[in-house]
């Protein structure tokens, strides 16, 4: 384990669903991210907080709302999601935000059906 | 012209081979260069990193940095099946958590 958990694993949600991924780091760090893994595609940054605070929004689509209650945890509301939304979803913490250590939960893997 | 180039793959060693990964960028802000290994199923996980230029040895594994090319490399000593896996670049400014990722190279080591 990596110290940074992301529930659940696996997740198959119709487009006039809602759900929430969920992100528990256990490392102290300051800093979460969301992070989204389509095939044959880089790594594409959501959204960051840096003590607790939103940081970055990298023009994500308002159907996906992040919330950050502390800097242990962090969801990705979910809400009339597209096909081509599935990917998967990756949760990423690091000590300040900063540095180059971000460390990576085992990812969502979503299927919008 | 994309930030960061990485040639996907697959690349397909024997095991015991040297291998070399690569990737290639643009912008000359960066200075954090990382690798990371993802196997399937599972999230990318650090490997290692080097600030600037240079050279970074961690047992079977060396990082270089050229930044007068612009190109970074990961080499795999004694390779082993275990080392099967997908292999991320990637890289960020100074003060910055904007890390900028290759596509990845999946490598499979043949037993």
């Amino acid at each position: 384990e990596t110290g940074v958990t992301q529930t659940p694993r696996h997740l198959v949600m119709g487009m006039t669903n809602k759900k929430s991924l969920k992100c528990e780091q256990h490392l102290g760090h300051n800093a979460m991210y969301w992070y989204k893994q389509s095939a044959k595609k880089p790594l594409e940054l959501m959204f960051v907080y840096n003590f607790k605070e939103q940081t970055e929004n990298n023009s994500v689509p308002s159907r996906f709302s992040p919330e950050c209650p502390n800097s242990s945890h962090l969801f990705l509301h979910l809400h009339t999601l597209q096909p081509e939304d599935s990917a998967l979803y990756l949760c990423a913490s690091s000590q300040d935000g900063q540095g180059p250590e971000a460390f990576f939960g085992q990812g969502t893997r979503l299927t919008v059906v | 012209q994309k930030e960061v180039e990485q040639d996907p793959g697959p690349l397909s060693v024997p095991e015991g081979a040297i291998v070399s990964l690569n990737c290639t960028y643009s912008n000359s802000a960066f200075q954090y260069f990382m690798w990371y290994r993802q196997y399937s199923r599972k999230g990318p996980e650090l490997l290692m990193y080097t600030y600037s230029s240079g050279n970074k040895e961690d047992g079977r594994f060396t990082a270089q940095v050229d930044k007068s090319s612009k190109y970074i490399s990961l080499f795999i000593r004694d390779s082993q099946p275990s080392d099967s896996a997908t292999y991320l670049c990637a890289m960020s400014g100074e003060g910055t958590y904007k890390y900028i990722f290759g596509t990845g190279t999946r490598l499979k080591v043949l037993a």
